[in-house]
């Protein structure tokens, strides 16, 4: 069964700081990859998503993520983060064939200024 | 406006008294999910419906139990909470056959007392 790894349960950063969170899943077959943001009090939100094409996917709020088959690995990456960046991140897979999400745990990033 | 709406937001119910989470949506999507959040942890999928197709999770317990009687809606049924059901239910929807992704409520809190 597919499984998705964050490795960072909470990142603290100042403001301006770069931002790499790396998500890793189990499963090798043609996989669909998202990120969600969960800012406090709110729903989750789908930050970006990578289907196909160019590995390197652009979202919402300057939030960029790279998808590197041979690691099995879709990394969430901001040049310079904001207070406002200050949520809950989640990685989730999704396996070929519209099955649903699986997530990873999450990362609490925390902006400081 | 909002796509996916769960009521209550905040539900406060009695150890072993039976009690219903709604989702509603307007997106007119074939698929929907229920998710359970607790704290620092993944969203785990209970269930979904694919139309009227109901689709459990093996380890899903059976004090759990869903109703889609339309495409709008979907409830969840919990027949006799205990204190370790206390989390947040995340709703979600999404399309088959598209490049699409899962759009979320704002989810349920559920403390069981």
């Amino acid at each position: 069964a597919q499984s998705v790894s964050q490795h960072n349960h909470h990142v603290i950063l100042s403001e301006a700081a770069s931002l790499e969170l790396g998500c890793n899943y189990s499963y090798g077959g043609t996989v669909n990859l998202f990120w969600y943001v969960q800012y406090p009090g709110q729903h989750l939100q789908l930050l970006l998503k990578y289907f196909s094409g160019d590995p390197l996917v652009k979202g919402i709020k300057g939030f960029e993520a790279e998808f590197i088959k041979s690691k099995f690995s879709f990394n969430l990456r901001k040049p310079s983060v904001q207070w406002s960046d200050t949520a809950e991140y989640f990685c989730a897979v999704r396996d070929k064939g519209n099955t649903p999400l699986v997530f990873g745990k999450g990362t609490r990033l925390s902006v400081i200024a | 406006d909002a796509m996916v709406i769960q009521n209550p937001r905040y539900q406060v119910t009695q150890f072993g008294k039976p009690v219903t989470l709604s989702c509603s949506q307007t997106l007119n999507h074939n698929v929907m999910y229920w998710y359970q959040q607790k704290s620092s942890q993944a969203p785990k999928l209970l269930f979904h419906y694919y139309d009227k197709d109901f689709n459990n999770e093996a380890d899903t317990p059976d004090n759990f139990q869903s109703r889609r009687p339309n495409t709008s809606f979907c409830f969840l049924d919990i027949r006799s909470p205990g204190l370790g059901d206390a989390a947040m239910y995340l709703c979600a929807t999404s399309r088959v056959g598209g490049a699409d992704w899962s759009f979320f409520g704002q989810g349920t809190r559920l403390t069981v007392v």
